[in-house]
């Protein structure tokens, strides 16, 4: 059973679109995370939710929206696409709490190209 | 900003070298710090360390952490040419959110 998954894998657009990336974990997390990966791969967080509340926003652009239905899902939508939204985006869960062990688990990744 | 800084970037070695990464931060809210294999796609988990001194290990795997000097350190003994891939060190504050990855360190075995 595949833990945290991804869909699509790979997702080649325009600019100026506007697309969405969804993620969807079975292990009962409280926590689901976004990652950006660099063509140089260092690995970023976007975006952390909670319970349905955004609890982590890094200094991305708005143009980023992070929607989750429910705890299950965390669904990342891009809107006006850029060149350099170009990388590989991870969506992550961890269950969370002060006596939890609060090891990741990731999803195979997205592979975004913006043309 | 927090930083998490890894040494080297990258390393090439031969197969049944030791090699040892290493691994510092700057935060001082820290609650664990956790190093992942990244080969191909996604990083997959190696180890978790929330204390200071104990030695984790797993198979040729071992990490430690010194939580007064602020770093930790990964070993692979008898590296194989399958160890090849990149090696992130993270670390998470007090509430076990807020992860922040170092830029990663390229090993690469060579036969």
């Amino acid at each position: 059973d595949t833990a945290v998954s991804q869909t699509p894998k790979y997702l080649v657009t325009q600019m100026g679109n506007d697309k969405s990336i969804k993620c969807e974990q079975n292990l009962g997390h409280d926590t689901m995370y976004w990652y950006k990966q660099d063509s140089k791969k260092f690995l970023k967080i976007m975006f952390s939710y909670n319970n349905k509340e955004l609890i982590i926003n890094e200094t991305v652009p708005n143009r980023f929206s992070p929607k989750s239905p429910d705890k299950a899902h965390l669904n990342l939508h891009i809107n006006s696409l850029e060149l350099g939204d170009s990388a590989v985006y991870f969506c992550a869960s961890s269950q969370e709490g002060p006596l939890v062990y609060n090891e990741q688990f990731f999803g195979p990744g997205t592979r975004l190209t913006v043309l | 900003e927090d930083k998490v800084v890894q040494s080297p970037l990258s390393l090439v070695v031969h197969e049944g070298d030791t090699v040892t990464l290493n691994c510092s931060y700057e935060v001082t809210n820290f609650r664990s710090l956790l190093w992942y294999k990244q080969e191909k796609k996604a990083p997959t988990f190696l180890f978790m360390l929330t204390s200071s001194g104990i030695e984790k290990k797993s198979g040729r795997l071992s990490s430690i952490l010194d939580k007064k000097e602020l770093f930790s350190i990964l070993n692979i003994t008898a590296t194989q040419t399958g160890d090849s891939a990149v090696y992130l060190c993270a670390r998470s504050d007090n509430y076990g959110q807020n992860f922040v990855f170092g830029p990663g360190t390229r090993l690469s075995v060579l036969p």
